[in-house]
């Protein structure tokens, strides 16, 4: 067990539908990264949050958002949701910029 | 563009056998590189190297990292049915983000 959790473990919605995704770092980690595994791209990183503030971006479209909140926990929100929007989407939480990223479980998200 | 290409993409062997996984990389001021292993879910943490030449070990995992010619390896030795996984090379570069560039992953089958 990482210490890093994610819920909900599946998420099952429509086509032009909102959801939330959340995450909980393990104790003590300031940053906070989300990434989109998909079976033909892999595992790529849509942003980054340290101590409550964005501090780097990948390719993350525009429907989607996230924040990190004071008690660190963050939230990454997918709106307008498409076909191809269905992926593991994990979170994973660092002490430091540079140190080993801590996974958790994922959210497996099926958009129909 | 920040790259990281990981060699074979998929790999059967028998138990007991030695496997050698790939990994090669592109990528602004370099930082680490680091290794996990996916079975169902998260991704493990097994390695980070930012040392050229120095090898790191964990029973009968190693790996080591060649900053001169751009690549890693992850060798395991004595190959049990448990080691059967996706592995994970990563690599850290620019900045302070902490971000991680995944490559493909490699996809090991061990067979009893």
């Amino acid at each position: 067990d990482s210490g890093v959790t994610q819920t909900p473990k599946h998420l099952i919605t429509a086509t032009g539908q909102r959801v939330t995704l959340r995450c909980s770092p393990r104790s003590g980690d300031l940053s906070v990264y989300w990434y989109q595994q998909s079976l033909d791209q892999g595992l790529q990183f849509l942003i980054q949050y340290y101590n409550g503030e964005e501090r780097a971006k990948g390719n993350i479209l525009e429907r989607f958002s996230a924040q990190q909140f004071p008690d660190l926990h963050s939230e990454l929100n997918l709106s307008s949701l498409e076909l191809g929007d269905s992926a593991l989407y994990f979170c994973a939480s660092s002490q430091t910029p540079g140190s080993p990223l801590h996974f958790g479980n994922g959210t497996r998200l099926t958009v129909t | 563009e920040d790259k990281v290409v990981q060699s074979p993409l998929s790999l059967v062997v028998h138990e007991g056998d030695t496997v050698t996984l790939n990994c090669s990389y592109e990528v602004t001021n370099f930082r680490s590189l680091l290794w996990y292993k996916q079975e169902k879910k998260a991704p493990t943490f097994l390695f980070m190297l930012t040392s050229s030449g120095i090898e790191k070990k964990s029973g009968r995992l190693s790996s080591i990292l060649d900053k001169k010619e751009l690549f890693s390896i992850l060798n395991i030795t004595a190959t049990q049915t448990g080691d059967s996984a996706v592995y994970l090379c990563a690599v850290g570069g620019s900045s302070n983000t902490g971000k991680l560039i995944f490559g493909q992953g490699t996809t090991l089958q061990v067979k009893p």
